[in-house]
């Protein structure tokens, strides 16, 4: 069973303050791991792709990779109210699967509080 | 267009009806996936189509469920005798990357079509 976990939250956070969302994932294989940004009735937008262990920086934004502890995370520094949105893990899997196994969390819902 | 384009943006329909819900992807892109998210839900995925090749249904719920996608672009999926349980907005998404490389996630997705079943 590929399973893609995340906190649902809500997780608040201050103004200003880092954000810090997690993501573990069942399958030591997986290669690509995405974070999809989904603000209230709209579609996700993608926001970070990693690839290989460590941290991949982005303007606020870091993306951090450990594949032997299966866990990929995010986090927003100088958080924002615009930053206020439902953050999606996506991991995907090499064992096959749909969409080349691309599967996606449920979600964590995050509130920055002015 | 710029980006993906679905259409309708939401559709009320009864049970027992047949419903039609159509992508028009990032013109270029030969990966093209449905997916559908259910209020509170994450994404289910669907279908997968790449280029002209067979698409993958492994997602597909159930029989009523088909998709085609015409020409390497346009898709459509059609939901048969529309159930209750079938209500959520559906996601189109396109790639340039195809399947099997690292940034095959990379997708964009459509605003969705809302679904709704009475």
């Amino acid at each position: 069973q590929k399973e893609v976990e995340q906190n649902s939250g809500p997780l608040s956070v201050p103004e200003g303050a880092i954000a810090s969302l997690n993501c573990t994932y069942s399958d030591r294989g997986s290669q690509s791991f995405f974070w999809y940004r989904q603000y209230s009735g709209k579609s996700p937008e993608l926001i970070m792709s990693i690839y290989s262990n460590g941290d991949k920086e982005d303007g606020r934004f870091t993306a951090q990779l450990n594949k032997a502890s299966q866990y990929v995370s995010l986090l927003i520094r100088d958080s924002q109210p615009s930053d206020s949105a439902t953050y999606l893990c996506a991991v995907t899997f090499n064992s096959g699967g749909g969409a080349d196994g691309l599967t996606f969390g449920k979600g964590t819902h995050l509130i920055i509080q002015p | 267009g710029a980006g993906v384009s679905q259409s309708p943006s939401n559709k009320v329909t009864e049970k027992g009806k047949d419903v039609e819900l159509r992508c028009d992807p990032i013109s270029g892109h030969t990966a093209l996936y449905w997916y559908r998210q259910s209020l509170g839900q994450g994404l289910e995925f669907l279908i997968y189509f790449q280029g002209n090749s067979a698409p993958d249904k492994s997602g597909l719920p159930s029989d009523r469920f088909s998709a085609e996608r015409t020409g390497g672009s346009v898709s459509t999926l059609t939901i048969q005798r529309t159930q209750q349980e079938d209500s959520a907005v559906y996601l189109c998404a396109s790639s340039p990357h195809t399947r099997g490389v690292l940034n095959t996630g990379e997708l964009f997705f459509g605003e969705g079509s809302r679904l709704t079943v009475l």
